[in-house]
């Protein structure tokens, strides 16, 4: 089972500011079966990034992923307000086929 | 669009059996996707649970894979979930969802599930 690993736990900054989260997996992932979500308090997540760096419909070309291999990076080019969350990336794994979460990397306001 | 919607027990006893359905609106449970359930403990990440096709083929988390049963419904257009000898671990928001092409989405609201006495 492969296993996914956010970088950081926590990352504090200024609206404005560049957000470079990052996401490792145990092993190699094919960039088809990585996507980012972000979730709010009370909120379901929301699907932002699948096949490691397209954009779900409707989400703002402020947020952009990339990476392939084991190295993963979800980008928010300049942060909004309601940017300020949690954020999940995701692998599907085909033996077992299962899908598994990292444990997610806490964007808060500095 | 497709929406999706949780419903059942809010508190289950231990050792008890907890059950949830999730209604699909906007869409059918018979199309080629599949759909699953995703737990969240309060304050805590996402753990996959499993997913079921339209023709009954399932996939469970092997780490819960010996107490989850996921079924589908497709007269209704819904699909379950059943966790069998639940602690106050299984204690989590319990949601549904749809997966397809390798990502979850959309996902329902949430219900929260407490295992209490």
């Amino acid at each position: 089972e492969i296993v996914l690993t956010q970088s950081p736990g926590t990352l504090s900054l200024s609206p404005g500011e560049r957000a470079t989260l990052s996401c490792r997996a145990s092993q190699s992932v094919s960039s088809t079966y990585l996507a980012w979500y972000q979730q709010k308090p009370g909120q379901a997540p929301r699907l932002l990034i699948y096949g490691a760096s397209s954009r779900a419909t409707g989400i703002p070309d402020r947020f952009s992923g990339s990476g392939s291999g084991t190295d993963f990076t979800l980008t928010i080019s300049r942060l909004e307000p309601e940017d300020f969350a949690v954020y999940y990336c995701q692998q599907y794994g085909i033996s077992p086929p299962m899908y598994t979460f990292g444990q997610g990397t806490k964007l808060e306001i500095k | 669009q497709v929406q999706l919607q949780e419903s059942g027990p809010g508190l289950v006893k231990p050792s008890g059996t907890l059950s949830l359905t999730c209604a699909v609106s906007g869409g059918s449970t018979s199309s080629s996707d599949w759909w699953c359930w995703v737990r969240q403990p309060p304050g805590k990440g996402l753990e996959w649970i499993g997913e079921i096709f339209h023709t009954g083929s399932t996939n469970y988390n092997p780490s819960l894979k010996s107490r989850v049963t996921i079924s589908i419904d497709k007269s209704t257009n819904q699909f379950s979930l059943r966790l069998s000898s639940v602690t106050a671990a299984d204690t989590a928001v319990y949601y549904c969802a749809k997966n397809s092409a390798y990502r979850v989405d959309p996902w329902g609201q949430g219900t929260l599930v407490i295992v209490s006495s």
